[in-house]
């Protein structure tokens, strides 16, 4: 168990739908990151944010946004679904605003099939 | 796009025998760390070099970075079967504020 959780572990949906995808980070660590992966395109950034504030945006799609609230878990948000989202989603943390002094700890990820 | 670009893309080995893999990054790095990822699981860290390290060492890992080559490699040594996983580099830009971008990944494969 690496102290990161992430829920639901297995989410199937239909396109046009919308889903949350909920993580807890480690004790102490006060940003969140959140990553696509998928066999095109490999593991995308996708936003970041530190201690409440989005700290940095990737390759996150308009359809697509987060939160971290004042618990510090981040929700993900996907909507109007389509094919090419299913994925597996990886939400990471870090004791400070980047991997500059060591690196992230990653949750098991949301793997999301969409229908 | 990729920051990093791992080579090769997948190894297979017997146990006991050592894996090299290698990385190739663009641009100015603070710092590049690996990560190891088993099927379908979580990433692992498992080591950090900073930009004027040449190389670290850490159990059976050992790492180097060439700065002037933009690339680093990781051995493992006498490979194991619970080394079964995909290898990826990432690499911290200096101008990224510490947002950490990976390559596409190394799968290793070590029988028994």
């Amino acid at each position: 168990d690496s102290g990161v959780t992430q829920t639901p572990k297995h989410l199937i949906t239909a396109t046009g739908q919308r889903v949350t995808l909920r993580c807890s980070p480690r004790s102490g660590d006060l940003s969140v990151y959140w990553y696509q992966q998928s066999l095109d395109q490999g593991l995308q950034f996708l936003i970041q944010y530190y201690n409440g504030e989005e700290r940095a945006k990737g390759n996150i799609l308009e359809r697509f946004s987060a939160q971290q609230f004042p618990d510090l878990h981040s929700e993900l948000n996907l909507s109007s679904l389509e094919l090419g989202d299913s994925a597996l989603y990886f939400c990471a943390s870090s004791p400070g605003q980047g991997a500059v002094l060591g690196g992230y700890t990653f949750g098991s990820g949301t793997r999301l099939t969409v229908v | 796009s990729q920051q990093g670009e791992e080579d090769p893309q997948a190894l297979s080995i017997q146990e006991g025998e050592n894996a090299t893999m290698n990385c190739s990054y663009k641009t100015s790095i603070n710092n590049l760390q690996w990560y190891r990822q088993n099927s379908g699981r979580g990433l692992v860290h498992l080591i950090l070099i900073r930009s004027n390290e040449r190389e670290k060492h850490s159990g059976r890992l050992r790492v180097t970075l060439d700065t002037s080559k933009k690339s680093s490699s990781l051995l493992i040594t006498a490979s194991r079967a619970a080394d079964t996983a995909s290898y990826f580099c990432a690499t911290v830009r200096t101008d990224s504020w510490g947002k950490l971008q990976f390559g596409a990944g190394t799968q290793v494969v070590v029988t028994p």
